[in-house]
């Protein structure tokens, strides 16, 4: 089975660009999480989604976030506009349940010049 | 707040040595999972202990539960030069999320 799938894998683009990140979960999966990891935080989580509906936004950084899902096989993230301390991977999760084990994608590592 | 905090934040042993891992948490838990995450990859997966557990055994990990105390140990056995890697715990707290430590960078050397 394929896993969770995320695209671009790397990303370096300037200050004040739109950045969108994709993932793609696992089939089957409800639930849908975005993480950013960081030397310094660790790995925070952003959003989280069931069923395709947005359920806690609560740690998205900024107005400058979005995330949507808009079917059960796609989601996005997207900051607008960028800037240089938004420079962290990006990693998608998705699970059957909540509580269950997260699968994760391989990350989008952003680099914001 | 991190949930799950984990001990050492590093840790370098020679191939064949045990190598074990603590994570303490603070609140009740439904379950508690471990996850490895190689360099440049996402996190994986490795294993699940409910509450209600008190060890559990999935090759050559072993995962032990102290809910009376808060913490869990990972031992990996017999390690190997490839089970390099950051190594994370992850509370479920029952709010449909996990929470997630800073890990333990483990480092196995031939």
């Amino acid at each position: 089975d394929a896993g969770v799938i995320q695209s671009p894998r790397h990303e370096v683009t300037e200050m004040g660009q739109e950045v969108t990140l994709r993932c793609k979960p696992i089939s089957g999966h409800d639930y849908l999480f975005w993480y950013r990891q960081t030397m310094m935080r660790g790995l925070e989580l952003l959003i989280y989604f069931n069923n395709n509906v947005p359920i806690d936004d609560s740690g998205m950084p900024e107005d400058r976030f979005s995330a949507k899902m808009p079917n059960a096989s796609f989601s996005t993230l997207k900051i607008q506009p960028s800037e240089p301390r938004d420079s962290a991977v990006y990693f998608c999760a998705s699970s059957l349940n909540q509580g269950q084990p997260q699968h994760f994608g391989d990350g989008t590592r952003l680099s914001i010049l | 707040s991190q949930q799950g905090e984990e001990d050492p934040q590093a840790l370098s042993i020679q191939e064949g040595e045990n190598a074990t891992m603590n994570c303490s948490y603070k609140t009740s838990i439904n379950n508690l999972q471990w996850y490895r995450q190689n360099s440049g990859r996402g996190l994986v997966h490795l294993i699940l202990i409910r509450s209600n557990e008190r060890e559990k055994h999935s090759g050559r990990l072993r995962v032990t539960l102290d809910t009376s105390k808060k913490s869990s140990s990972l031992l990996i056995t017999a390690s190997r030069a490839a089970d390099t890697a950051s190594y994370f715990c992850a509370t479920d707290a029952g709010y449909s999320t996990l929470t997630f430590g800073k890990g333990t960078m483990l480092l196995v050397s031939p």
